[in-house]
């Protein structure tokens, strides 16, 4: 079946570090990729998506790029900020049959040390 | 805020009861999703509502169900509630369900905490 793998987490970095968070993906179909935010206490927002191969998603400074070559989707920011701590998702919306569920990895956290 | 509504907040209760969890989609959505995320099985989608009828089941439970109403909200009935049953519930809401393309958007969630 469709599944999503995410980068182990917690990343820590320093303020103005450059992030990449790793995600790749296995689907039957093609795909649409997400990347959801969830910061402390919160639910979860949309950050970017991509919905065919080579589509770039931006938002907020963060980027990422729908690789169907490599099956992947890798989050990247050039530098970050404290603000930017939170858990972040990679997903996927494959419709089958009758749903365009969303599949989620299993989540990355980001810690952004001053 | 992304326009989907959910009550209550948080939900404290024992083993053995049973809650019922509400969701407001966005305005003009006709699908309504409802995801579970626990610690040990990460963010799962449970069940999918379309315009009132089911449209697609995942990973729910016997003891859980949903439905939507004729004005779109949405509800989650879990009963016999056990201890692994605490996690957050999110809903979800997009246009139509139908459509890869579509971006589903999210409440804040309702944290249920069984005792």
């Amino acid at each position: 079946g469709d599944s999503v793998t995410q980068m182990e987490g917690p990343v820590t970095l320093s303020e103005e570090a450059f992030l990449t968070i790793n995600c790749t993906y296995t689907a039957t179909g093609y795909p649409s990729l997400f990347w959801y935010v969830q910061y402390p206490g919160e639910g979860l927002q949309l950050l970017l998506k991509a919905t065919k191969a080579d589509d770039k998603g931006s938002n907020k400074g963060f980027e990422a790029t729908y690789r169907k070559e490599t099956t992947s989707f890798h989050l990247e920011k050039g530098s970050v900020q404290v603000s930017d701590s939170a858990v972040y998702f990679c997903a996927l919306s494959d419709y089958g049959g009758a749903t365009n569920k969303l599949i989620f990895g299993t989540g990355t956290l980001l810690a952004v040390q001053p | 805020d992304s326009g989907v509504t959910q009550t209550p907040k948080h939900l404290i209760t024992a083993t053995g009861q049973r809650v019922t969890l509400r969701c407001s989609p966005r305005s003009g959505d006709l699908s309504v999703y409802w995801y579970q995320q626990s610690l040990d099985q990460g963010l799962q989608f449970l069940i999918q509502y379309y315009n009132g009828e089911e449209r697609a089941k995942g990973n729910i439970l016997e003891r859980f169900s949903a439905q939507q109403f004729p004005d779109l909200h949405s509800e989650l009935n879990l009963s016999s509630l056990e201890l692994g049953d605490s996690a957050l519930y999110f809903c979800a809401s997009s246009a139509r369900g139908d459509g890869v393309r579509e971006t589903q958007y999210f409440g804040p969630g309702t944290r249920l905490l069984v005792l």
